[in-house]
């Protein structure tokens, strides 16, 4: 099975601040790469596919980037709406996997 | 606009059987791919099972093989997931979504339906 080691688990920003999280995969999954955001009590909404492409609908604050094994997704400027939990998904195989999530919070 | 409802949650004891179902609107279910994924309480996702458009293919994660089956009903637009076996640690939220390319990324999710295995 693919892991995917995300980190931070947790990170600590405030509004108006520009925040990373990274995902590395244990082999290589292409551009095989999704990023979600979940608020307390909601499913999951997707933000990013493809490594790089923006999900119809979700700003342009939000983006993806990859090198190698290693993705990124960066918020800029957050916002009190941005702070929740991040996860990264590899789809390149089964069975999809996903990172064990980051919380963002508020500093 | 797509939407996605999940129902059939509820309390099951060890060893029982549920069968969750997923009512798909707003789009073309038959030509999509779909998902099952869970989320035991306070803890991360877990992709769950994936079915191909017209259900010739299906893939599990390998804790419920043999337990679970996925399956669909295109003319109902309905999917759904048969659980069998049940155990304390598939107590989960489990969410369907819409796979947004053939095998793809979840691009659409329910909102999920809870299921508790207790006795």
């Amino acid at each position: 099975d693919i892991q995917m080691t995300q980190s931070p688990s947790s990170l600590s920003a405030s509004v108006g601040d520009r925040v990373t999280i990274t995902c590395r995969a244990s082999q290589g999954i292409s551009n095989d790469l999704a990023w979600f955001q979940q608020k307390p009590g909601k499913a999951p909404k997707s933000l990013i596919y493809a490594a790089s492409s923006l999900q119809s609908g979700v700003p342009s604050k939000f983006s993806g980037s990859r090198s190698g094994t290693d993705f990124t997704l960066t918020i800029s400027s957050l916002q009190p709406e941005d702070f929740a939990t991040y996860y990264c998904q590899q789809y390149d195989s089964y069975p999809y996997t996903f990172g064990q999530g980051t919380k963002l919070e508020i500093k | 606009e797509v939407q996605l409802v999940e129902s059939g949650g509820g309390l099951v004891q060890p060893g029982g059987s549920l069968t969750l179902s997923c009512a798909a609107s707003g789009f073309t279910f038959s030509t999509y791919w779909m998902s099952w994924v869970r989320q035991a309480p306070g803890k991360g996702l877990e992709w769950v099972a994936n079915i191909k458009p017209d259900g010739s293919e299906k893939y599990y994660v390998d804790s419920v093989k043999g337990r679970f089956t996925i399956s669909r009903d295109n003319a109902k637009n309905s999917l759904y997931l048969q659980m069998s076996s049940l155990r304390a640690g598939d107590t989960a939220v489990y969410y369907c979504a819409r796979l947004g390319s053939p095998s793809g990324w979840s691009d659409y999710w329910g909102q999920g339906t809870l299921v508790t295995v207790s006795s």
